[in-house]
C-alpha cells in the first residue's frame, strides 16, 4: 500500500501569515498533484510536479517536489481568507494504473 | 470549455437498493476515474476506465461496478447499498496518460 501522509491536518492562521503544508511517503511517485477542495465542490487541480527537486509557483503558492520524489510541500505566502479550504496532495504510480493515492488533507482556515 | 459534469448532485437511498451515478468527462479526455470520499476516510480510488475498458479497480467489493460508453461518458453502479456507502462520489477525467486529473463536483449519496 502506498500511503501519503499530510501534515498538519488542521491549520488556523491570521490573514497575512505564511504557512507550509507537507506531504510525505515512503514510496516514489512518478508525479504528484496538489488540489484544493471547497465545501460542496470537487477538488480543483492546482499543480502537477513530476521531476525530483522541481519547484513551481502559482501566485503566492510555491510547490516543491522532493529530490527523491517521495515528498512534497506547499508554501503559501501572505495567506488570504480566499485561501481557506481543504488542500489535498495526491501521488501517482505509473505501475499502479494511473490511480491517484490521496493524502488525508490539510484543512486551512485563514481569518481576516 | 465545460468541465467534468456529474449527475445527480444528491441521492437518498435505503439499504439494499441499487444506484447509478453518471459522469461526462471533459471533451477530448478518454480516461474516467471514480473515487469515493467518505467522512473520515479521505479520497479512495474506485475504478478507472479508458477507451471503454476497465483498466484498474481499487479495494472495493464487486457490487461496485461501472462502464464507459463510446462517447467516453461513464456510469458507476452500486448494488445492495449499505450504510457505509454514504459518501461523496467523485468522477475525474484526464487524457490517456493519467496526469492532471480534473474532478467534477460529485454526487452526494446518503443511505438511510
Amino acid at each position: 500500500t502506498q500511503l501519503l501522509e499530510q501534515s498538519p491536518q488542521f491549520l488556523s492562521i491570521q490573514e497575512g501569515e505564511n504557512l507550509t503544508v507537507y506531504c510525505n511517503s515512503s514510496s516514489v511517485f512518478s508525479s504528484l498533484q496538489w488540489y484544493r477542495q471547497e465545501p460542496g465542490e470537487g477538488p480543483v487541480l492546482l499543480v502537477t510536479v513530476v521531476t525530483g527537486g522541481e519547484v513551481k509557483k502559482l501566485k503566492r503558492l510555491t510547490f516543491q517536489f522532493g529530490d527523491a520524489r517521495k515528498d512534497s510541500s506547499l508554501h503559501i505566502t501572505a495567506a488570504q481568507p480566499g485561501d481557506t479550504g481543504l488542500y489535498l496532495c495526491a501521488g501517482q504510480h505509473n505501475n499502479a494504473g494511473n490511480m491517484l493515492t490521496f493524502g488525508g488533507g490539510t484543512r486551512l482556515m485563514v481569518k481576516p | 470549455e465545460a468541465g467534468v459534469t456529474q449527475s445527480p448532485t444528491h441521492l437518498i437511498k435505503t439499504r439494499g437498493q441499487q444506484v447509478t451515478l453518471r459522469c461526462s468527462p471533459i471533451s477530448g479526455h478518454t480516461s474516467v476515474y471514480w473515487y469515493q470520499q467518505a467522512l473520515g476516510l479521505g479520497l479512495q480510488f474506485l475504478l478507472w476506465y479508458d477507451e471503454g475498458e476497465e483498466r484498474n479497480r481499487g479495494n472495493f467489493p464487486p457490487r461496485f461496478s461501472g462502464r464507459q460508453f463510446p462517447n467516453y461518458s461513464s456510469e458507476l453502479n452500486v448494488n445492495a447499498l449499505e450504510l457505509e456507502d454514504s459518501a461523496l462520489y467523485l468522477c475525474a477525467s484526464s487524457l490517456g496518460g493519467g496526469r492532471n486529473q480534473h474532478f467534477g463536483d460529485g454526487t452526494r449519496l446518503s443511505i438511510l
